[in-house]
């Protein structure tokens, strides 16, 4: 059973151009979330995926945008890429149930994204 | 903001010690995490404990909640070297279904042989 996987790996852009990162959910997932993870701090919210629909969102500028795939596969767009945007980020699936969720996040290992 | 905030920032230990770690929070929640990263990499999920619930085991870890205090604290009993990481507690938004996960900066465990 695969877990979270992101691609890619790394990515050197610079100043002002655009980036496409990408994130499939574990199997029997529907939710995607991301994160933006500076170095030293903690994950940051971005926003939220379900039903190919933006749920929630986080204090981030238009700049990030994002996509969910009838298959649950996701994109992260960024673009007119800031020196500040340079961090590791994380994709994170889980499932939506009714009620109270369990809100257990699976992480992928990350996309780490340096801007020059 | 609702971000938690880990104590301390780093923690150094020998291996067999056992480490503690603490998280503070702001506003009320449904449910409580831990999860550990190495070395910049994924987060792995370690533990979940409800709002309602105080205390909560598994294998060597040991977390307690206190929601009038709003804090935490996660114990890893007889610590390896394997243990070495970041951990970060995470909060979400009470009565929110929507996942939203807020995190703190982390406490760095260095656990030497």
């Amino acid at each position: 059973d695969a877990g979270v996987t992101q691609s890619p790996t790394h990515l050197i852009k610079t100043r002002g151009q655009q980036v496409t990162l990408r994130c499939s959910p574990k199997s029997g997932h529907d939710t995607v979330s991301w994160y933006q993870q500076a170095l030293g701090q903690g994950p940051q919210f971005i926003f939220q995926y379900y039903e190919e629909e933006e749920r929630q969102r986080g204090n981030f500028p238009d700049r990030f945008s994002g996509h969910q795939f009838p298959n649950y596969s996701s994109e992260l767009n960024v673009n007119a890429l800031l020196l500040g945007d340079s961090a590791l980020y994380l994709c994170a699936s889980s499932y939506w149930t009714s009620g109270l969720a369990k809100n257990i996040q699976y992480f992928g290992a990350g996309t780490r994204l340096s801007v020059l | 903001s609702q971000q938690g905030e880990e104590d301390p920032q780093a923690l150094s230990i020998q291996e067999g010690e056992n480490a503690t770690m603490n998280c503070s929070y702001k506003t009320s929640i449904n449910n409580l995490q831990w999860y550990r990263q190495n070395s910049g990499r994924g987060l792995v999920h370690l533990i979940l404990i409800r709002s309602n619930e105080r205390e909560k085991h598994s294998g060597r870890l040991r977390v307690t909640l206190d929601t009038s205090k709003k804090s935490s604290s996660l114990l890893i009993t007889a610590s390896r070297a394997a243990d070495t990481a970041s951990y970060f507690c995470a909060t979400d938004d009470r009565g929110s279904t929507l996942g939203r996960l807020y995190f703190g900066r982390g406490t760095q465990l260095t656990v030497w042989p």
